[in-house]
Parts: C-alpha cells; structure tokens; sequence
C-alpha cells in the first residue's frame, strides 16, 4: 500500500520569503509528526497532530514556523521569513494509535535550502 | 544521492560478517526504544524495537540489546549485506515522540 508522501521533495527558497510543505500520511492513521533533520543529525521532533489538534507543539523552533491539519489527513507545515538556518530535511511520519507499538512510519521528507 | 551525515561515526565491517552499532539514550524513564536505518534520500526505516522490561530482542538478522543500567542500546546485525549499508539510529519514546541519537553510518565492503 502507499506509504507516507511529501511534497516537493526539494524546495529552494530566499532569505525571507514564506514556505509550505505538504504531508499525506498513510491512510487510516490518526497521528502525525513533524521532525527536521540537519545534516549529519538525527531528525528532532517539532510537532504531533492527533486528529486535527495539535497534540505537542513542543518542537516548533519559534513562531516563524506554523503546521496545520484541517480534516485530520493532510498536513501542511508552514514556515514564515525564512532563514539560511531553516536549511535543513523536513521529515513527516504517520502512525496508527491501533498499533500495538505505535510504529511510526517515515517519508521520504522535503528537502529545503533557503538561499 | 544525497549524504544523510557527511561527519557520522563509521562502522565499516565485510560483508558476511557481524555488525554491532551502539547507542547511548539519555532519559532513564524511556520505556520504548527503536532502531531505524536511513538510506540516502529516504526517510527513517524501521528495523525493530525493544520496551524497557526486556534486554533483548530477536528478529531477522538483527538482535537488539537493552541495558538499563549504563543506558546502553546496541544492534546486532548478523551475515552483513551491501544492501545494509546505511545510517542507523537509535531513538528512544518520550511521551508520543521520538528522541534520536546521533546516528552511525554503516559500510559494508566486498
């Protein structure tokens, strides 16, 4: 079955300008995580929808950086005045709350690089 | 394809041997714990996961060890493949999230 997706896989951006990057989490699942991964890194939590509610926001950086989910599928993150220090792989990942582990399955993230 | 850690700590072991890649965690109180590999370009894989009431756990090809007591993971992957090569992370619960380690790259030479 499809897996979770993320669009764009790349995107190139100026210093300053707004971004959108968008999740399709794997049919089904209720829960779904935002984490970025810088080079040489591993990924670090930003945000956990459970439904459409953001559950723990903890993560999110500064307030530059905003992620919605209106109908409890879809997801958009949504970073403002971008800065070279947001550089950086944005991963999402979905899980069933069924699940007897909470497996949280990956995509294959977008890749930003602000100029 | 894209390098996932260009300054990772490198395990470089010969196919068919045994790899162990280890992990230090942080929170005593982590009651889950997960190992992942990441290929280039791709996002973190499960391999296979351990709860704090075990020391160890069996599956293909891979055995994960708990220690509680130092706060110490290690995977074991027996009969290594080119097709292991990769970066893998341990990463352990906190509350709904996941918490990473740092990650070791993985090489496997003929």
């Amino acid at each position: 079955g499809a897996g979770v997706s993320q669009t764009p896989s790349n995107k190139v951006t100026e210093k300053g300008k707004y971004v959108e990057l968008r999740c399709d989490p794997i049919s089904g699942h209720t829960a779904l995580y935002w984490y970025r991964q810088s080079l040489g890194q591993g990924p670090e939590f930003l945000i956990y929808f459970q439904g459409t509610g953001a559950a723990d926001d903890s993560g999110l950086p500064n307030d530059r950086f905003f992620a919605v989910r209106p109908e409890g599928s879809v997801s958009t993150l949504k970073i403002q005045r971008t800065e070279r220090g947001d550089s950086a792989v944005y991963l999402c990942a979905s899980s069933s709350r069924q699940g007897l582990h909470n497996e949280q399955f990956f995509g294959p993230g977008t890749r930003l690089t602000v100029l | 394809g894209e390098s996932v850690g260009l300054h990772l700590p490198t395990l470089s072991v010969q196919e068919g041997d045994n790899s162990i890649i280890n992990c230090a965690y942080s929170n005593s109180a982590s009651d889950y714990f997960i190992w992942y590999k990441q290929e280039s370009g791709k996002g973190p894989q499960f391999i296979i996961d351990i709860r704090s009431n075990m020391d160890k756990r069996q599956g293909q090809r891979v055995t994960v060890l708990l220690n509680k007591t130092v706060k110490h993971l290690s995977l074991q992957i027996a009969a290594t493949q080119p097709g292991d090569s990769a970066v893998y992370f341990c990463a352990e619960r906190d509350t709904d999230k996941l918490i990473f380690g740092t990650g070791t790259r993985l090489q496997v030479f003929p």
